[in-house]
């Protein structure tokens, strides 16, 4: 079965540090690409990054970009997103989800999401 | 960016209706359009995926189509577990974007 496990969510000041994971199982992690989509409280969805299977090609949402650092650690089946420089605006529900690559791309697999709370 | 407007943003349905949302893409993306549908307090579920292709397990009442750069999602013969908010994506070229969204709910 797979299953996509976020966590290091929580409260943090602006301007401060977060990491988010996002524990992988039930697949071959390393032949997915893998995103990073938000949704703030009560809206829509956003996309904020994403990564290919071997981390050769990596893509920011402009609202992040130069933030956010996402990352990946096949050897552990772990997905990351490093996010600095924190504001109130990135206060949201963060879900990975998984990018099937052939035929047509789509995220067949989310999880279950991670909250990120910036408020002094 | 690639905008995509998706209209209506809120449905009042009733039983055995049928059903159609839309995604009106601001540029050409091809058949790059999936479709997810969103559960209260739920991570979205995807349904339909290259425009036209029904995710495995998901009912046959669900169907996705295309005309010209408009992408539509249909449910055939409403049923209580459908409502929600479905979201359409582009992913044709980054960034990424979703569509703003779409509440069913039952009169």
């Amino acid at each position: 079965e797979v299953q996509l496990v976020e966590s290091g969510g929580g409260l943090v000041q602006p301007g401060r540090s977060l990491k988010l994971s996002c524990l992988a199982s039930g697949f071959t992690f390393s032949n997915y690409g893998m995103n990073w989509i938000r949704q703030a409280p009560g809206k829509g969805l956003e996309w904020v990054a994403s990564i290919s299977s071997s981390s050769s090609y990596i893509y920011y949402a402009d609202t992040v970009k130069g933030r956010f650092t996402i990352s990946r650690d096949n050897a552990k089946n772990t997905l990351y997103l490093q996010m600095t420089s924190l504001r109130s605006e990135d206060t949201a529900l963060y879900y990975c989800a998984r990018r099937v690559n052939y035929g047509y791309i789509r995220f067949d697999y989310w999880g279950q999401g991670v909250m990120v709370t910036v408020s002094s | 960016d690639i905008q995509m407007t998706q209209s209506p943003s809120s449905m009042s349905v009733s039983l055995g209706d049928r059903v159609t949302i839309t995604c009106r893409a601001s540029q050409d993306i091809g058949n790059y359009l999936s479709w997810y549908q969103q559960k209260p307090e739920k991570s979205p579920k995807l349904m339909i995926y290259g425009a036209t292709n029904l995710e495995d397990g998901v009912p046959s009442r669900f169907s996705g189509s295309r005309s010209g750069s408009d992408y539509s999602l249909t449910i055939n013969s409403l049923e209580s577990e459908d409502t929600g908010i479905y979201f359409c994506l582009q992913h044709k070229q980054y960034p990424y974007t979703f569509g703003a969204g779409t509440k069913l709910e039952l009169k």
